[in-house]
C-alpha cells in the first residue's frame, strides 16, 4: 500500500468543468511534487511545495492551480481544461525538497478530458 | 526538457536471468535515482546513488554511477516475474535549489515464467 493517497483515482470532466484533486500524506514530510505523465512517457514535473510554500512552477498554464494548505494535503485544481490535459497525475511527497531525497509517490489520478 | 536516455527502450527476458537497464544523462547532478512503475500504479523509489558514489547495492539491485560518461546503470539479478514494470532513472541537477528530478525515458522491462 501506497503511504501517499490520491483522489479520486479516475476522473472525467468537460472542458467546462472545474474539479479538484487531492493528495495527502501521514509521513511528517515537508515538501510535495504535482507530476504530469502521458502514456508510455516519463513523468513530468509541474510544481513543488516546501514548507507549504510554492517553490518550483514549471510554466504550467494557469487552468491548473496548486494549493497547500497544511503540511500533509496537496491539492490541484482544474478549470477549463484542454483534451490534450488528459494524463496520469501524480502525487510525491518527500521529507525536505533540497538534498539527496527519495521521493514517495501515490498510485495518481487519471483524468480524461472530453 | 527530457535529461535521461535510456536503453533499451524494452527488455524481455526469463525468469532467472539478469537483467541491464542504462541511462545517460546531460548535466552535473547532485544524485541520480531508479524508480520502478508497474502498470497504472505510481513510481515506488529503488535506489538513490550520489555524485560522488559510484557503486550501490539494494538486494538483488545494483546500480553504478559514472560522473565522467555522465551514464548509470541498473541490474537487476535472478530476475522474477513480480519484477516486469517500467524502470526510470530520475537526475536531481546541481544549481536549482529544490529538488527537480527528471526522469528518463524509461524502460519496460518483461521477465517471463
Amino acid at each position: 500500500d501506497t503511504e501517499v493517497t490520491q483522489t479520486p483515482k479516475h476522473l472525467v470532466m468537460g472542458m467546462t468543468n472545474k474539479k479538484s484533486l487531492k493528495c495527502e500524506q501521514h509521513m511528517g514530510h515537508r515538501a510535495m511534487y504535482w507530476y504530469k505523465q502521458k502514456a508510455k512517457k516519463p513523468p513530468e514535473l509541474m510544481f513543488v511545495y516546501s514548507y507549504e510554500k510554492l517553490s518550483i512552477n514549471e510554466s504550467v498554464p494557469s487552468r491548473f492551480s496548486p494549493e497547500c494548505p497544511n503540511s500533509s494535503l496537496l491539492n490541484l485544481h482544474l478549470h477549463a481544461l484542454q483534451p490534450e490535459d488528459s494524463a496520469l497525475y501524480l502525487c510525491a511527497s518527500s521529507q525536505v525538497a533540497r538534498g539527496n531525497q527519495p521521493q514517495h509517490f501515490g498510485d495518481g489520478t487519471r483524468l480524461s478530458i472530453l | 526538457s527530457q535529461q535521461g536516455e535510456e536503453d533499451p527502450q524494452a527488455l524481455s527476458i526469463q525468469e532467472g536471468e539478469n537483467a541491464t537497464m542504462n541511462c545517460s544523462y546531460k548535466t552535473s547532478i547532485n544524485n541520480l535515482q531508479w524508480y520502478r512503475q508497474n502498470s497504472g500504479r505510481g513510481l515506488v523509489h529503488l535506489i538513490l546513488i550520489r555524485s560522488n558514489e559510484r557503486e550501490k547495492h539494494s538486494g538483488r539491485l545494483r546500480v553504478t554511477l559514472d560522473t565522467s560518461k555522465k551514464s548509470s546503470s541498473l541490474l537487476i539479478t535472478a530476475s522474477r516475474a513480480a519484477d516486469t514494470a517500467s524502470y526510470f532513472c530520475a537526475t536531481d541537477t546541481v544549481n536549482t535549489g529544490f529538488q527537480k528530478l527528471v526522469f528518463g525515458t524509461g524502460t519496460r522491462l518483461l521477465v517471463s515464467p
